[in-house]
């Protein structure tokens, strides 16, 4: 399994635009890149993944370089609500392997947004 | 129900004695993981369910640990005879199998909160 590396923590100011980057320099071919979000007392809950270049839905962007070693999580205008741990995750799946999917949760980003 | 249900979502025992936490995982969901996670730090990887495939019990941290998933639904992780060191939030979390449309998104139950005196 690729092995991520991830600043343990990064402050930020409502309204800034936050980017988390995550290290993942012995990705493999099928590997696909997933962020999870993780509130105190709370599972961890699903952002964003994808495979190369760039994502884009209604919460954040993801932005993978063409040699898919690092990725980026775009938080855009964040809010105190988005004070959390970020984890970058990185495996393969069932259906391009057949092996299963299990993914590895590093320590994560620990965000914090003040006003 | 509409996501996973992990019971107890708190337990206090003592060393020495046996436990055993439920999942509940989204109905239809193949896949099933259990997570450890101690305070202040990440999620570390216990088993992994999938279908009616044998389990990757690599994460398992000592053969005190257990885990079962009784007809590709329900799971129950035994810890035997505790330890103190066993204190964590223990996280259990299903989903579809990765391919086509499914990202392989994982949900998360609450967690069980268990406390070793």
């Amino acid at each position: 399994l690729a092995k991520t590396t991830q600043p343990i923590s990064m402050d930020s100011y409502e309204g800034q635009e936050v980017n988390i980057t995550c290290s993942h320099n012995n990705i493999a071919t099928n590997d696909y890149i997933t962020w999870y979000q993780q509130f105190p007392s709370q599972g961890p809950r699903f952002i964003i993944q994808g495979y190369k270049t760039k994502v884009t839905n209604e919460v954040a962007s993801l932005f993978i370089p063409a040699d898919r070693k690092s990725s980026t999580l775009s938080l855009p205008r964040v809010s105190l609500s988005d004070t959390a741990v970020y984890y970058c995750l990185v495996g393969d799946g069932a259906g391009l392997t057949g092996g299963g999917n299990k993914l590895t949760f590093g320590t994560g980003t620990q965000l914090k947004v003040e006003l | 129900g509409a996501g996973v249900s992990q019971s107890p979502s708190n337990k206090v025992t003592e060393k020495g004695k046996d436990v055993e936490l439920r999942c509940d995982p989204i109905s239809g969901h193949t896949a099933l993981y259990w997570y450890r996670q101690s305070l202040g730090q990440g999620l570390e990887f216990l088993i992994y369910f999938q279908g009616n495939s044998a389990p990757d019990k690599s994460g398992l941290p000592s053969d005190r640990f257990s885990a079962e998933r009784t007809g590709g639904s329900v799971s129950t992780l035994t810890i035997q005879r505790t330890q103190q060191e066993d204190s964590a939030v223990y996280l259990c979390a299903s989903s579809f199998p990765f391919g086509g449309p499914n990202t392989g998104e994982l949900f998360f139950g609450e967690g069980s909160r268990l406390t070793v005196l």
